[in-house]
């Protein structure tokens, strides 16, 4: 089935380390973006990429990084620069410009120790 | 960047009774989503609304985006314990695939 696979789900790392959240879409979707979900909080804007080998920062891109060497893959890695880092990380993409649903990956937890 | 305000943070309904989130944003809205979440889980999709003066239903839940296309409200009709959860509207706009969300509304229905 076509969808959006995010791993891991659950993640545990230590202060200092970089890590990296696997997205991986076979939706064929050109537009892909991260955000994160704090404890009662919305979905804040990590990046998104329009297409291939480009992408933009949202509006909480400090400390993050991303790539977009293939359509179906958006990586995020949480470099030790994030300063609070723990939090639900969720994956999305969508097809046409304006158009079409969203749809989102499950989510990878975060936990820095 | 554009912000969207959604209002209220809060609900807390009894069963049966109707209830309206709605959400604003001071620019013209595009490609206006609604989502339902139960906390740390992924979203559910409800609707998705683009015109001016759009309304969409699905079983006891009505979204519209008024003619301007800068408010959109979501409407439960009769709401159930099934119900509950957070609700979140997104939306781009102009010519950019930046899509942003509001902070949701969470909401608690009481049997």
């Amino acid at each position: 089935d076509g969808g959006i696979t995010q791993s891991p789900k659950y993640l545990f790392r230590k202060e200092g380390q970089n890590v990296t959240l696997s997205c991986e879409q076979n939706l064929n979707h050109d537009a892909m973006y991260w955000y994160r979900q704090d404890p009662g909080q919305g979905l804040r804007l990590i990046y998104y990429s329009q297409i291939v080998n480009d992408f933009q920062k949202g509006d909480i891109a400090e400390g993050y990084s991303v790539s977009r060497e293939k359509k179906e893959s958006f990586p995020l890695t949480v470099t030790s620069a994030q300063k609070n880092p723990t939090a639900f990380y969720l994956c999305a993409s969508r097809g046409g410009f304006n158009t079409g649903e969203l749809f989102f990956g499950e989510g990878s937890r975060l936990t820095v120790l | 960047s554009q912000e969207l305000e959604q209002s209220p943070q809060s609900l807390i309904v009894q069963e049966g009774k109707n209830l309206t989130i709605n959400c604003t944003s001071s620019k013209t809205l595009y490609g206006l989503y609604w989502y339902k979440q139960k906390y740390g889980e992924g979203l559910i999709f409800l609707m998705m609304l683009q015109k001016g003066g759009e309304e969409k239903s699905h079983e006891k839940i009505t979204a519209k985006l008024d003619e301007k296309k800068q408010q959109s409200s979501l409407h439960i009709t009769a709401s159930q314990p099934s119900h509950a959860g957070i609700y979140l509207c997104g939306a781009t706009q102009g010519g950019s695939e930046k899509l942003v969300f509001g902070k949701g509304t969470k909401l608690t229905v009481n049997p």
